[in-house]
């Protein structure tokens, strides 16, 4: 079963901010929230990671709601080099943990 | 360097072939990873090393063969494929298994004729 759902896709305007949601709502008190992307052809980006605590890289920023049942992660000023499928993945950090790829969610970055 | 390098970047082989896909890596990585990914659909956990020792396999057809001869290297041999093996294979590494950061390889384009 999968452990997220996002919407299958999403599109933003270049320059703005793009919104990404995500609903965990059956996530244990050990497991974080991971965040990768695949860019057409590539293979997956890591992007950022956070178990209840707001988090922020170079890349972007991940807001967890308090119940952490729900997640976003916002790219600040989208550019059409961010077009990608977004893939929000729950995991402990336990050593035998999976990383386990669901549908995703294609971003569309218009110009 | 930063990279996890997989080569060949295409490859088509006939379904009586044997070939290899290799991964390597100069990160100090000691977790390795092959995914497959069939088009349009989510990249597929194969198997897990680490330490060299093979830690997990996904109930993987027994035509597909990993290898770990070192903590830099990991190669998939191939044997017997069939067309619905064509696929994107994509090795991945960790700093240790299970641990966040998984770095990624462009992967191998396979095509089985």
């Amino acid at each position: 079963d999968a452990k997220t759902t996002q919407p299958p896709s999403m599109d933003c305007a270049e320059g703005r901010a793009a919104n990404l949601p995500c609903n965990h709502s059956t996530i244990s008190g050990n497991e974080y929230v991971y965040w990768y992307r695949q860019i057409h052809s590539q293979g997956p980006q890591y992007i950022i990671h956070g178990l209840k605590n707001n988090e922020t890289n170079e890349m972007a920023s991940l807001i967890i709601t308090e119940d952490r049942k729900s997640s976003t992660l916002i790219l600040p000023h989208a550019t059409l080099r961010d077009t990608a499928v977004y893939y929000c993945i729950v995991r402990s950090q336990g050593g035998s943990e999976k990383l386990v790829f669901g549908k995703g969610m294609k971003l569309t970055v218009n110009p | 360097d930063t990279e996890v390098t997989q080569t060949p970047k295409h490859l088509v082989m006939g379904m009586t072939n044997k070939k290899s896909l290799k991964c390597e890596q100069h990160m100090g990585h000691r977790a390795m990873y092959w995914y497959k990914q069939k088009a349009k659909k989510p990249p597929e956990l194969m198997f897990v090393y680490s330490y060299e020792k093979l830690s997990i396999n996904e109930s993987v057809p027994s035509r597909f063969s990993p290898e770990c001869p070192n903590s830099s290297l990991l190669n998939l041999h191939l044997h017997a494929l069939q067309p619905e093996d064509s696929a994107l294979y994509l090795c991945a590494s960790s700093p240790s298994e299970g641990r966040v950061g998984y770095t990624f390889g462009s992967g191998t384009r396979l095509t089985v004729v």
